[in-house]
């Protein structure tokens, strides 16, 4: 099975840049998503992280350590409409099967 | 229609009662998933169908029960729920199960309340 970790909240400023970061640990390992979800609405597709490193996208960028069951969602120059939960999921080995963290809860402010 | 529809939007149901979610995708993909969302909970995942095949059923109480006739349809058979079973159900769809990137796109899903 899968365990992930990452933070409940954040809250950080218009313009600003955040980390949201997310630690698992795997019985098997076959890529790692990250989905941002606005409330009363569908998660969304943001990256997807299969080998080590940065995989940047605009103003938003994942990394992933696959030898320290870590990533990370870098999100630049802030915006208001970046306020949303941000999943972070891991696919086992096995396909089809994702197990989503909790979430994080970013909330920006002017 | 584009992406992932879902309906209802909407369901209150009785415990007794017996109703069907219904999940489409106009994407042509070959993968199909349904997910239990309830608050301060993590995406629970419940059931994945590749090509029409069931390959996961996630432990789920068989008072939940999927059907997918073809690659675009996905239901979500409900009878005898419990209060607890009160969620948002999110269905989503993924080119397959294998390799690449398999994003998963997701409808906007069902707010069920089980009275």
């Amino acid at each position: 099975g899968q365990n992930i970790d990452q933070p409940t909240e954040m809250t950080a400023t218009e313009g600003a840049i955040v980390q949201i970061n997310c630690t698992y640990q795997t019985s098997g390992f076959n890529g790692l998503f990250w989905y941002q979800q606005h409330a009363g609405e569908a998660p969304t597709f943001l990256s997807y992280n299969v080998l080590d490193g940065l995989e940047e996208k605009g103003r938003f960028s994942s990394f992933l350590s696959r030898s320290k069951g870590y990533s990370y969602l870098l999100l630049k120059e802030l915006q208001m409409k970046d306020s949303a939960s941000y999943l972070c999921a891991v696919r086992e080995a096995n396909a089809g099967k994702s197990t989503f963290g909790d979430g994080t809860t970013l909330t920006v402010k002017p | 229609e584009t992406g992932v529809t879902q309906t209802p939007r909407h369901l209150v149901m009785g415990m007794t009662n017996k109703k069907s979610l219904k999940c489409e995708q106009h994407l042509g993909h070959n993968a199909m998933y349904w997910y239990k969302q309830s608050a301060k909970k993590p995406l629970e995942l419940m059931f994945v169908y590749s090509l029409e095949e069931r390959v996961e059923n996630n432990s789920v109480p068989s008072r939940f029960s999927p059907e997918c006739p073809n690659s675009s349809h996905l239901f979500l058979h409900l009878h005898t729920l419990q209060p607890e079973d009160s969620a948002l159900y999110l269905c989503a769809s993924s080119q397959g199960i294998t390799s690449g990137t398999q994003e998963q796109f997701f409808g906007p899903g069902t707010r069920l309340t089980v009275l």
